[in-house]
């Protein structure tokens, strides 16, 4: 597919348990990042990868929360014993990143979380 | 510490109308803007940014304008057409990540 692909597209799961969503970018792309929205807020940075150096992850609320990027290609974003408040819509958008380019980010349509 | 603020969280317009959606930032430092148009269970689509080292970037039917003095940069839409209803994110780009605004969701009605 030419997009970004993230699945599951929707996760319900209980509190307490661990979830894994992942994120396909677009072919050649060299950066990774994921976002969350809560309901009614913006986007919010979680992490991002570029290209073989360490991962940015200024963004992770806790320490539950982890991000692997493996051969510079697909991303699984873990959550560990999740809680009510992990509830959102991550987000996962990919970038060229060249220099001087706008560092548009195309993103994929999400996954709904919902932990009862 | 929200650094990128969009403080109408809706905006209703006729067809036909300009829309005008803003949006202020605190960091100076910021030298590049973006925004995002959001359809519901849809990921935020790119629409249109803007360098530091202009004020104005036109695309279409869409213009954003930057006044680096007051921290505030603006959308417009004009005509506004009811395909343009959607939430619409302000965001700024901090090392390379994008710092986005809480959003401002338009209705465009006929």
């Amino acid at each position: 597919g030419a997009g970004v692909s993230q699945s599951p597209s929707n996760k319900v799961t209980e509190k307490g348990k661990d979830v894994e969503l992942r994120c396909d970018p677009i072919s050649g792309h060299t950066a990774l990042y994921w976002y969350r929205q809560s309901l009614g807020q913006g986007l919010e940075f979680l992490i991002y990868f570029q290209g073989n150096s360490a991962p940015d992850k200024s963004g992770l609320p806790s320490d539950r929360f982890s991000a692997e990027r493996t051969g510079g290609s697909v991303s699984t974003l873990t959550i560990q014993r999740t809680q009510q408040e992990d509830s959102a819509v991550y987000l996962c958008a990919s970038s060229l990143r060249q220099k001087g380019n706008s560092n548009e980010q195309f993103f994929g349509p999400g996954t709904r979380l919902t932990v009862l | 510490d929200q650094q990128v603020k969009q403080n109408s969280p809706s905006l209703s317009v006729q067809e036909g109308r300009i829309s005008i959606l803003n949006c202020d930032y605190t960091n100076s430092m910021f030298d590049y803007f973006l925004w995002y148009k959001k359809y519901p269970a849809e990921g935020p689509t790119f629409l249109i940014s803007i360098s530091s080292i202009k004020d104005k970037n036109e695309d279409g039917r869409f213009t954003v304008f930057l006044n680096k003095s007051a921290k505030h940069l603006s959308l417009h839409i004009v005509p506004s057409q009811p395909g343009d209803s959607a939430v619409y994110f302000c965001a700024a780009i901090n090392t390379d990540k994008l710092i986005f605004g809480t959003g401002t969701r338009l209705q465009v009605f006929p």
